[in-house]
């Protein structure tokens, strides 16, 4: 089975820290991806990286960057957090072509 | 927005009944998936669907596709209170693999 793990389930931090969350997948995934879930959002695409050292923006990547230097972890940082990023953060992986996306079990940040 | 869109944003139902779910969407696509998620979890896919197919079934569930409509349906038969999660439709945008666009999901509720 595939598994997706992420380093934390739930994380609190201080407005203004570097934030980093780390996603690992150990199915040989070439497609990784940053999603964050918000109440009546839904999930948006944050970044995504298609092989290593890889990326490409998503649909929100402002106040994030992204860096993949092996093909099994993906991470997300956030260089400066703001509360507007308290938020659910969801990895998922793939392979290119095969239509489904494997998830983490997630992060829920709090940005105090 | 291209994000698929589901409808009705909740749902509540007694076990045995079924239950219908809705997707709508706003561009051309490869495929359409159906994923589900239980409180406070990531995704677990359930579902897909080509564009080339008009339903599929797996198991209790059964998806349909109307490209024409650019909407979906999923139908669980004989819930169960385990069916109890939110569901989201997620269409692959045609030219754009690998990526997903996510709705804001159906919390369903299926009462013992």
């Amino acid at each position: 089975d595939v598994k997706v793990t992420q380093s934390s389930r739930y994380l609190v931090k201080r407005t203004g820290e570097k934030v980093f969350l780390e996603c690992v997948q150990d199915m040989d995934h070439e497609n990784m991806f940053w999603y964050r879930q918000d109440p009546g959002l839904g999930l948006r695409l944050i970044y995504f990286s298609y092989d290593v050292k890889m990326k490409e923006k998503g649909d929100i990547p402002e106040g994030y960057s992204v860096s993949r230097e092996k093909k099994e972890r993906f991470s997300l940082i956030l260089e400066s957090a703001s509360t507007n990023q308290t938020s659910m953060y969801l990895c998922a992986s793939t392979r290119p072509s095969t239509d489904t996306q494997y998830f983490g079990p997630g992060t829920r940040l709090t940005v105090l | 927005s291209q994000q698929g869109e589901e409808d009705p944003q909740a749902l509540s139902i007694q076990e045995g009944e079924n239950a219908t779910m809705n997707c709508s969407y706003k561009t051309s696509i490869n495929n359409l998936q159906w994923y589900r998620q239980n409180s406070g979890r990531g995704l677990v896919h359930l579902i897909l669907i080509r564009s080339n197919e008009r339903e599929k079934h797996s198991g209790r569930l059964r998806v349909t596709l109307d490209t024409s409509k650019k909407s979906s349906s999923l139908l669980i038969t004989a819930s169960r209170a385990a069916d109890t999660a939110s569901y989201f439709c997620a269409p692959e945008v045609r030219y754009n693999t690998d990526k997903l666009i996510f709705g804001t999901g159906t919390r369903l509720q299926v009462f013992p």
